[in-house]
């Protein structure tokens, strides 16, 4: 039974498109995050939410919005796709917020061309 | 500074011999520290942990934290092939509601 699930796995569109990343856990954790990884292989907190609240919101480009329909589930949209936007995006979640060992889904490789 | 540095690599270490991996961190006030494994094309996954300044071990791998030194390490004796992976180690910052990683280190276990 997977723990963290991320929907599409590989995501490869042409710039200015809009897009959606769909994320789930089943650990029943109260908080859920959005990491980009980029070539380089830096993972970057881009967002946050603990039960469906937006707690922490990294200096992103407003073309990235977060949703949290319940706890258990985490989407990220975005909009006008831009060829910097290309890496792989983790979901991932934890118990509490910022302490505690985190669970990361398998990634989304998005390919912006 | 940046909050937590490691050094990117490759670490070439071979078979059998100790891998000694390090992170520094600058939030002084940081109170746990997490070393997570990333293999090639995988997501990240968590190996230790370690609250209290000493050492603690689990099998092969031993964390190592300095807090007056601020750096943290992450030690695997008789490192294996299967050990070759990228090693990001995470601190809590920010009102410890987020975890920053450091830029992960790359090692690579020669047979």
């Amino acid at each position: 039974d997977t723990a963290v699930s991320q929907t599409p796995k590989y995501l490869v569109t042409q710039m200015g498109n809009d897009k959606s990343i769909k994320c789930e856990q089943n650990l029943g954790h109260d908080t859920m995050y959005w990491y980009k990884q980029d070539s380089k292989k830096f993972l970057k907190i881009m967002f946050s939410y603990n039960n469906k609240e937006l707690i922490i919101n990294e200096t992103v480009p407003n073309r990235f919005s977060p949703k949290s329909p319940d706890k258990a589930h985490l989407n990220l949209h975005i909009n006008s796709l831009e060829l910097g936007d290309s890496a792989v995006y983790f979901c991932a979640s934890s118990p509490l917020a910022g302490e505690n060992e985190q669970f990361f889904g398998p990634g989304t490789r998005l390919t912006v061309l | 500074q940046k909050e937590v540095e490691q050094n990117s690599g490759p670490l070439s270490v071979p078979e059998g011999a100790i891998a000694s991996l390090n992170c520094t961190y600058s939030d002084r006030g940081s109170q746990s520290f997490f070393w997570y494994r990333q293999y090639s094309g995988k997501s990240p996954e968590l190996i230790m942990f370690i609250y209290s300044n000493g050492d603690k071990e689990d099998g092969r791998f031993t964390a190592q934290l300095n807090k007056a030194s601020q750096y943290v390490s992450l030690l695997i004796r008789d490192s294996q092939p299967s050990d070759s992976a990228t090693y990001l180690c995470a601190v809590p910052s920010g009102g410890y509601q987020k975890v920053t990683f450091g830029t992960g280190t790359k090692l690579q276990v020669i047979p």
